[in-house]
């Protein structure tokens, strides 16, 4: 069975664009998690969605937001890049809407900002 | 203060060495906590879960103390393989969230 797949894997943007990535859970799952990893530092939650609602939201800025489509796959959008949101973005997908669910985590897209 | 801390190592070792890596959390309430991995440029992958008894896997094992809300790692007879960052992570039950430690690097030399 196909993990979580996350897309692009690499992507370079500049200053003030903006930036979606997507995210496939595993089959069956129902939950996606966000996570930010910048260098050096452990991965920190974003959002997470559970049939298509935010159930949970990190201390991030309102220039990210998230959403979940009825297959469960997921999009991240950043807008306004600044240099510092340069970082491994995470998906992690779990089975359901229970918190206690292990999360698997996709390969990451790394994006750089210029 | 930090959720979740570790120290960052690294933590130079030669294979067949046992290692510890220790961790503090900061939220009594957590019940949940975890190890785990991180190769170089790859994503986390479930090590292991904590449990109060403590847990063993193969030469892993893993201990809470709830009191002192310190968790721990012991990775005996090391292999070169198990050269990566180990990341202690405590579940946040409000916010459906795994809160990160910064990661203990651990490099096992032959």
């Amino acid at each position: 069975d196909a993990g979580v797949t996350q897309s692009p894997t690499h992507l370079i943007k500049t200053r003030g664009q903006q930036v979606t990535l997507r995210c496939s859970p595993i089959s069956g799952h129902k939950s996606v998690s966000w996570y930010q990893q910048v260098l050096g530092q452990g991965p920190q939650f974003i959002f997470q969605y559970y049939e298509k609602e935010e159930r949970g939201r990190g201390n991030f800025p309102d220039r990210f937001s998230a959403r979940q489509f009825p297959n469960y796959s997921s999009e991240l959008n950043v807008n306004a890049l600044l240099l510092g949101d340069s970082a491994l973005y995470l998906c992690a997908s779990s089975l359901g809407g229970v918190s206690t669910d292990t999360q698997y985590f996709g390969p990451g897209t790394r994006l750089t900002v210029l | 203060r930090k959720e979740v801390e570790q120290d960052p190592g690294p933590f130079n070792v030669p294979e067949g060495a046992t290692v510890a890596f220790n961790c503090t959390y900061s939220n009594s309430a957590s019940q949940s906590f975890f190890w785990y991995r991180q190769d170089c440029r790859k994503e986390p992958k479930l090590l292991m879960s904590v449990y109060s008894s403590g847990n063993e896997d193969g030469r892993f094992t893993a201990q809470l103390n709830r009191a002192s809300q310190y968790i721990s790692l012991l990775i005996r007879d090391s292999k070169l393989s198990d050269s990566a960052t180990y990341l202690c992570v405590v579940l946040d039950t409000g916010r459906r969230a795994l809160t990160f430690g910064s990661g203990t690097r651990l490099q096992v030399q032959p």
